[in-house]
């Protein structure tokens, strides 16, 4: 079953500029993960979050979590044509191996 | 580095046949995923594997079955291969609650 649900579903900006996509999961967490896949190809992990962390970041990337609405947002910053790619979202609850990923968001970056 | 490997990148099988997806990683890894990604739908899993000869059912296990005889494999085997099973499949190993690291992708076509 899906848990998490990204929005919006497709996202289309000009290289330079930032791009933010969001994340709502429904049940209490362990971690969440984004992770990015480019077409045709098997998905990269990019930043895992912890249920007790509000803000991440790792290069261009920031991610932010509110444990309270239960969301969570990952923000690219001075996007390049190589940050095109579907995002993904996986959540993961207490005292289980599973990921539930999302449906996706995908960018595409305009030269 | 960290590498999973999976056999196929494309596979056209005919109705009914016996399909064996097989999927490597050299991390020593104590879990194995395997899910299958549809457009609209995300990634969704359909078994996963904590420990040689353990196996777990995931959220769409039906018409598949799975094999672990040791740590660093695990194959993904549809019986009778329908149509409705044509998909991307994609294998994914981890360590314990982190970051799952995924293989390439098989594009698996039915016909």
């Amino acid at each position: 079953s899906q848990q998490g649900e990204e929005d919006p579903q497709a996202l289309s900006i000009q290289e330079g500029e930032n791009a933010t996509m969001n994340c709502s999961y429904k049940t209490s967490i362990n971690n969440l993960q984004w992770y990015r896949q480019n077409s045709g190809r098997g998905l990269v992990h990019l930043i895992l979050i912890r249920s007790n962390e509000r803000e991440k970041h790792s290069g261009r990337l920031r991610v932010t979590l509110d444990t309270s609405k239960k969301s969570s947002s990952l923000l690219i910053t001075a996007s390049r044509a190589a940050d095109t790619a579907s995002y993904f979202c996986a959540t993961k609850r207490k005292r289980n191996y599973k990921l539930s990923f999302g449906a996706g968001t995908t960018v595409t970056v305009r030269a | 580095d960290v590498k999973v490997t999976q056999s196929s990148r494309y596979l056209v099988k005919r109705t009914g046949e016996k399909v064996f997806l097989e999927c490597v990683q050299d991390m020593d890894h104590e879990n194995m995923f395997w899910y299958r990604q549809d457009p609209g739908l995300g990634l969704r899993l359909i078994y996963f594997s904590y420990d040689v000869k353990m196996k777990e059912k995931g959220d769409i296990p039906e018409g598949y079955s799975v094999s672990r005889e040791k740590k660093e494999r695990f194959s993904l085997i549809l019986e009778s291969a329908s149509t409705n099973q044509t998909s991307m499949y994609l294998c994914a190993s981890s360590l314990s609650v982190y970051e799952q690291y995924f293989g390439p992708g098989t594009r698996l076509t039915v016909t």
